[in-house]
């Protein structure tokens, strides 16, 4: 079964620029989570999807980041445009529910940095 | 949203046992006890699940006292390759969203 995955590995952008970050969840999970961790910082959530819908969206900076997830299926964060402060790494993950008691599959994540 | 409390660091050599202990005071009731791992470059991976007493499975075991206010990880006998990062999830606030502390880096040396 393949797992979570998540492009590109790693971006390099110009402050101003605007990236696009993408998420594969595994097949039938439903929940779809995205999580930043900025260098020497707590990994912090940013967003929770159940299918194409938001439920969570209380982790997300400012209205400069914008993540969808058309037909519940993959998921795209996009930074625009990018501010030094963006740069970090940002994990995807997925579960086939949420609630307690049920582990989250995470992705290797994007390293992004702002230049 | 209150976050678990866990050793910044730790050091163990090989062959030891090593037992990291998270404190999680205000968990509700409805919440469980999750223990991730992880190795640099890569994401979180699940390593261990519990609501209380004691859970084992191949990789750890994990010991939940009666009040559930904090959490063992025990690693048996570990080896280089369990040199990592180990986060104590415990404290969602009823939000079923996994919500990760600072971690505890573990190192194992030879």
């Amino acid at each position: 079964e393949a797992g979570v995955t998540q492009f590109p590995s790693h971006s390099v952008i110009e402050k101003g620029q605007t990236v696009t970050l993408r998420c594969d969840p595994i097949s039938g999970h439903d929940n779809l989570y995205w999580y930043r961790r900025v260098m020497g910082k707590e990994i912090k959530f940013l967003l929770h999807f159940v299918k194409e819908s938001k439920q969570d969206e209380s982790g997300m900076p400012n209205n400069r980041f914008l993540a969808e997830r058309t037909g519940g299926t993959y998921s795209t964060l996009k930074v625009q445009p990018a501010e030094l402060e963006d740069s970090g790494v940002y994990f995807c993950a997925s579960s086939h529910e949420a609630g307690q008691g049920l582990e989250a599959f995470f992705g290797q994540g994007t390293r992004l940095t702002v230049v | 949203l209150a976050k678990t409390t866990q050793p910044i660091s730790m050091d163990s050599y090989e062959g030891q046992e090593v037992n990291i202990t998270c404190s999680h005071n205000n968990i509700a009731t409805n919440d469980y006890i999750t223990w991730y791992q992880q190795f640099p470059s890569q994401g979180p991976r699940f390593i261990i699940q519990g609501y209380k007493t004691k859970v084992t499975n191949e990789v750890a075991s994990l010991f939940i006292p009666a009040d559930r206010k904090s959490s063992t990880l025990s690693l048996p006998r570990v080896s280089l390759s369990d040199t990592a990062v180990y986060y104590c999830l415990g404290e969602s606030g009823g939000s079923y969203i996994p919500t990760f502390g600072r971690g505890t880096s573990l190192i194992v040396h030879p």
